[in-house]
């Protein structure tokens, strides 16, 4: 079946280090892949998507390549502010037989620190 | 790994109608559930949160006697939309953890659809 993995948190980094969270997928067809934020407190935000090979999703900083070929959507920031503290998931989605699936990864804590 | 099953995952119903959906965990015991609901083209809205034993805490704007959530057990939620309305179709998502801070784990997710 489909699945999603993501690195077990918790990152602590230092404001303006470099961010890296990896996400590897497995899917039949061609998923649309996601990543989503949680600040605390709050629901899932979309932060960013990319629904075919080699697109690059980009948003506040944040960036992730998909590579088919790799399996892999990894998310990155080059500047990582305390702002930016909050849980990041990983995600797929397959439309099998006309409906739409979403499979999340478990999601990874960020904590940054001043 | 740890296991959520969603059920069902695809509902038809008429307008009136009430529709339960269930959201267990199959191999932890699930503190806290989430229920989620997503809009065509949009991202997941956390509707309510859920602990064992208590009284769900729903978000602002979610009506709590339209969208009733029960969280009897460790290991089962359930999502009930009453006299459910055409508005109501959407595609709605658990996730449960073992603790509020412990990593979210997602059912495949129930697409509602009330004609």
């Amino acid at each position: 079946g489909d699945s999603v993995t993501q690195m077990e948190g918790p990152v602590t980094l230092s404001e303006e280090a470099f961010l890296t969270i990896n996400c590897t997928y497995t899917a039949t067809g061609y998923p649309s892949l996601f990543w989503y934020v949680q600040y605390p407190g709050e629901g899932l935000q979309l932060l960013l998507k990319a629904t075919k090979a080699d697109d690059k999703g980009s948003n506040k900083g944040f960036e992730a390549t998909y590579r088919k070929e790799t399996t892999s959507f990894h998310l990155e920031k080059g500047s990582v502010q305390v702002s930016d503290s909050a849980v990041y998931f990983c995600a797929l989605k397959v439309n099998p037989g006309g409906y739409q699936k979403v499979t999340f990864g478990t999601g990874t804590k960020l904590q940054v620190i001043p | 790994g740890a296991v959520v099953s969603q059920h069902p995952s695809r509902v038809i119903c008429k307008s009136g109608t009430s529709v339960k959906i269930e959201c267990r965990s199959l191999d932890f015991q699930a503190t806290t559930m989430f229920w989620y609901r997503q809009f065509p083209k949009q991202s997941l809205m956390l509707m309510a949160t859920s602990n064992e034993g208590s009284k769900a805490t729903y978000e602002q704007g979610v009506e709590k006697d339209k969208f009733l959530i029960n969280h009897a057990s460790l290991t089962l939620s359930t999502l009930t939309v009453t006299s459910a309305h055409p508005e109501d179709s959407s595609f709605y998502i658990c996730s449960a953890s073992a603790d509020s801070g412990q990593p979210q784990h997602f059912g495949d997710g129930t697409r509602l659809s009330i004609l």
